[in-house]
């Protein structure tokens, strides 16, 4: 049980396009999701924290207007990158919680935006 | 300094081999402890969680946890080349739900 769903898993796309990931529950409702950011050999760093229904919160230096991101629903969040520049390029992971007061996190397979 | 230390590697080990990983951290309000496993270009698998002090066991891997020292420890018993990966640990406290991060450790087991 508790699989993440991320896609796409690799897209390449021309500076000043926009680019959305998804991310879903598969089975179970997650009311939680959260967005990560991974650089070569680095650890996770938290971009933001979606709740359904209700605006996400971001963490110190995310731009918003960037990073967009729509919890639409309980088992699916959508991170939508605006105006891509090869600066953004990196590995995006979404991860889920179960609602079960447990703080585990269950992470998607990942997302590898390249900006061109 | 940060709130998880975590030794970054890389840790070479020969097949067979009993693998120990650990963590250090500053916050005595944690209570939830995670271990994940991390493939290259892959996102992070749940291996072993621990809520307060203790062990856990499953499989080839033990995880304890020592709130006194502030100390957790993953091992993994007969080591295999197919466990080369990073491991991360992970903890948080009450009353939040985000995860602090180590740095992660990379492993890398040779037949």
């Amino acid at each position: 049980g508790a699989v993440v769903s991320q896609h796409p898993s690799w897209v390449i796309c021309k500076s000043g396009t926009s680019v959305k990931i998804e991310c879903r529950s598969l089975d179970f409702q997650a009311t939680t999701m959260f967005w990560y950011r991974q650089f070569p050999k680095q650890s996770l760093m938290l971009m933001a924290t979606s709740n359904e229904g209700s605006k996400a919160t971001y963490e110190q230096g995310v731009e918003k207007d960037k990073f967009l991101i729509n919890h639409a629903s309980l088992t699916l969040s959508t991170l939508t990158v605006t105006s891509a520049h090869p600066e953004d390029s990196s590995f995006y992971i979404c991860s889920a919680t179960t609602g079960r007061s447990t703080n585990i996190q269950y992470f998607g397979a990942g997302t590898r935006l390249s900006v061109l | 300094q940060k709130e998880v230390e975590q030794d970054p590697g890389p840790l070479s080990v020969p097949e067979g081999a009993i693998v120990s990983l650990n963590c250090t951290y500053s916050n005595s309000a944690f209570q939830y402890f995670m271990w994940y496993r991390q493939y290259s270009r892959k996102g992070p698998e749940l291996l072993m969680y621990t809520y307060s002090s203790g062990n856990k066991e499953d499989g080839r891997f033990t995880a304890q946890v020592d709130k006194s020292s502030k100390y957790i420890s993953l091992f993994i018993r007969d080591s295999q080349p197919s466990d080369s990966a990073t491991y991360l640990c992970a903890m948080s406290a009450p009353n939040t739900d985000k995860l602090i991060f180590g740095t992660g450790t990379r492993l890398q087991v040779f037949p």
